[in-house]
């Protein structure tokens, strides 16, 4: 099916491990994003990214790494995952000449 | 410090009656503004949207409202439907960033009762 995905939908890990979450387009976007959901917060873009190898950081970027290797993928690293970093994440995408983000189903994480 | 923020963490409203969502802003550069709707355990999705040359934008039952002396819009619904609960999210870009990215407020939880 055509559209944006991410992966896996629920995750629990520890202090200290690293995770990645993934995201998929399926529209050739030029553009896709990670933000994190909060209460309180909203949603706070972590990094973004305007074409494939070109990536930039967000309003919250420590302790996250991303790539883009290929235009469809983005997959969004903890690499020592903290309590802080519990939240809902959301991947989204853009064509380049629009506005109007398309947001994934979102991945619930748990660092316990 | 949020660029965009919505006061109102909740709204509560009668099915029929009229929901008025608040949105207010601070960084004079954004120039289009757009609400999207998120249901639980779903990604949000957008709604309604309104470039800074307008002071008003209708589609169907949702309509937004700009004032930029003010800096602040605000989204209509008319008639609320119980269907409509959900939260409700403000977002903003700007030009002169090459709208690189949205910029979001905290949500409003909207609940229509039935």
């Amino acid at each position: 099916d055509a559209g944006i995905t991410q992966s896996p939908r629920y995750k629990i890990t520890e202090t200290g491990r690293q995770v990645t979450l993934m995201c998929h387009q399926t529209w050739s976007h030029s553009y896709m994003f990670w933000y994190r959901q909060d209460l309180g917060h909203g949603l706070r873009l972590i990094y973004y990214s305007a074409a494939a190898d070109i990536t930039d950081k967000g309003e919250v970027p420590d302790g996250y790494v991303v790539s883009r290797s290929k235009t469809e993928n983005f997959p969004l690293t903890l690499e020592s995952a903290t309590r802080s970093q519990t939240s809902v994440y959301f991947c989204a995408s853009r064509s380049g000449g629009g506005e109007k983000l398309f947001f994934g189903s979102g991945t619930q994480l748990s660092v316990l | 410090d949020q660029q965009v923020k919505q006061n109102s963490p909740s709204l509560s409203v009668q099915e029929g009656r009229i929901s008025i969502l608040n949105c207010d802003y601070t960084n004079s550069m954004f120039d289009y503004f757009l609400w999207y709707k998120k249901y639980p355990a779903e990604g949000p999705t957008f709604l309604i949207s309104i470039s800074s040359i307008k002071d008003k934008n209708e589609d169907g039952r949702f309509t937004v409202f700009l004032n930029k002396s003010a800096k602040h819009l605000s989204l209509h619904i008319v008639p609320s439907q119980p269907g409509d609960s959900a939260v409700y999210f403000c977002a903003a870009s700007a030009q002169d960033t090459g709208r690189r990215a949205l910029t979001f407020g905290s949500g409003t939880r909207l609940q229509v009762q039935p």
